[in-house]
Parts: structure tokens; sequence; C-alpha cells
């Protein structure tokens, strides 16, 4: 059971908005900004969003962040087929002294 | 172009003992902290260790006392000794940089592409 807690699934037609929740507590996401990771299949996560809404080179504007209190979110704008993947939520914890991580959110794009 | 290779997974029965290595390349090792990460199939990614740039370590209870972090900088390598390795301890590992650092958040911009442990018997 991960200590983040993430929606299962999610789903958009291409073109549409969607966004991805992440829920967390007091001693992570309350404290600690967000990161966001893409995982394809078979492939390992790929860094996707930093310090709530930061873009690393090469990761379009489409993809943005936010965070208020507990929770975080990720948003998808313009979507595309090749968005489909699982996405993960991660941040720091205060108790862990280190990375905890959602339980993943499998995109699909109908 | 930065790059992680993992190697030395396997299957090995409750109890016993592997070690993972993870060779970097493309950037300069020694000015980065490293993580290992371990995803179990269908699930989420864990968290297992991390090395700073000083040699320092750090685990979660899940393994502290059973697994060792530890890297070569003349080699461009870092390790974990994974020791009384239980069923639970399945998973794919990946050893990630950390690129993005800051007050409050360490973010892995390059992961390996990952090697899988088996334990079981």
């Amino acid at each position: 059971q991960s200590v983040l807690t993430q929606p299962p699934s999610a789903s958009g037609t291409p073109g549409q908005r969607v966004t991805i929740s992440c829920s967390g507590s007091s001693s992570n996401i309350g404290t600690f900004t967000v990161n966001w990771y893409q995982q394809l299949p078979g492939t390992a996560p790929k860094l996707l969003l930093y310090s709530d809404n930061q873009r690393p080179s090469g990761v379009p504007a489409r993809f943005s962040g936010s965070r208020s209190g507990t929770s975080a979110s990720l948003a998808i704008s313009g979507l595309q087929s090749d968005d489909e993947a699982d996405y993960y939520c991660a941040a720091w914890d205060a108790s862990l002294n280190g990375p905890v991580f959602g339980g993943g959110t499998k995109l699909t794009v109908l | 172009e930065v790059h992680l290779v993992e190697s030395g997974g396997g299957l090995v029965q409750p109890g016993g003992s592997l070690r993972l290595s993870c060779a970097a390349s493309g950037f300069t090792f020694s000015n980065y902290d490293m993580h290992w990460v371990r995803q179990p199939i269908g699930k989420g990614p864990e968290w297992v260790s991390a090395i700073g740039t000083t040699g320092d370590t750090y685990y979660p209870g899940s393994v502290k006392g059973r697994f060792t972090i530890s890297r070569e900088n003349a080699k461009n390598s870092f390790y974990l000794q994974m020791n009384s390795l239980r069923a639970e301890d399945t998973a794919v590992y990946y050893c990630a940089r950390v690129g993005y650092r800051g007050r409050g958040y360490n973010a892995f911009d390059f992961w390996g592409r990952g090697t899988m442990v088996t334990v079981s018997s």
C-alpha cells in the first residue's frame, strides 16, 4: 500500500484536459513539493514535473502541476494518444527521511 | 548522454543475498546523490536507499539492517548489497540520479532500465 493516494485510473479523449490527483499528509505533501513521473509500459519512470510545477527540459507545456495543503494534482491538456501511460506522484517524507510514491494512475486515451 | 545500467539481479531463495551494481556514464558521477528505487510488478515505486556525494547513506525501515548501499566514484558505480532477502523484496530494482534538488525536493531525472530481483524458493 503506497503512502500517497492516487486514483487507479483516469481517461480522456484526444484534445481533452484531464487531471490526476495525489493525496498525502502533513509529513510529505503538506510540507514538501511534489514530483510527477510518467511510466510507459516496460520502461523506467520518466520525470515529468518537479517541485510541483517545474518542467524538465523537453517536457511539453501541456503538462502542469499544482499543490494545495496535503494534495497535489497533475493536469494534462491537449491529450494525445502518446500520453497513455502510468503516472506517479512522489514527495519527500519527513518521517521516512526519504521519498514516498503514489500507487499510480493508469491514463487511457479513448 | 547520461546512462545508468543496473546488473546483478536474479532469482534467490528467501534468506539469501544479492549484490546489485549500477554503472553510470555521461556525467560527473561524484557530484550527484544516487538512489535505489524498486517497483513490484503492477505496483507503485518504493524508495530503497540513498547515498550522498560524501558517502552518507539512508534507508527506510523496511530494508534497514539488511541492505547496504555504497559507491565507488573511481569506477563511476554504486552498489546495493541485499542480505536476508524476503519474498516481499521481489521487484524491479532501478538506480536513479537526483538531478533536481532543492529546499523540499529531490527529483530523479535519470533512471536505469532496471534489474529484476525474485525472492522465491
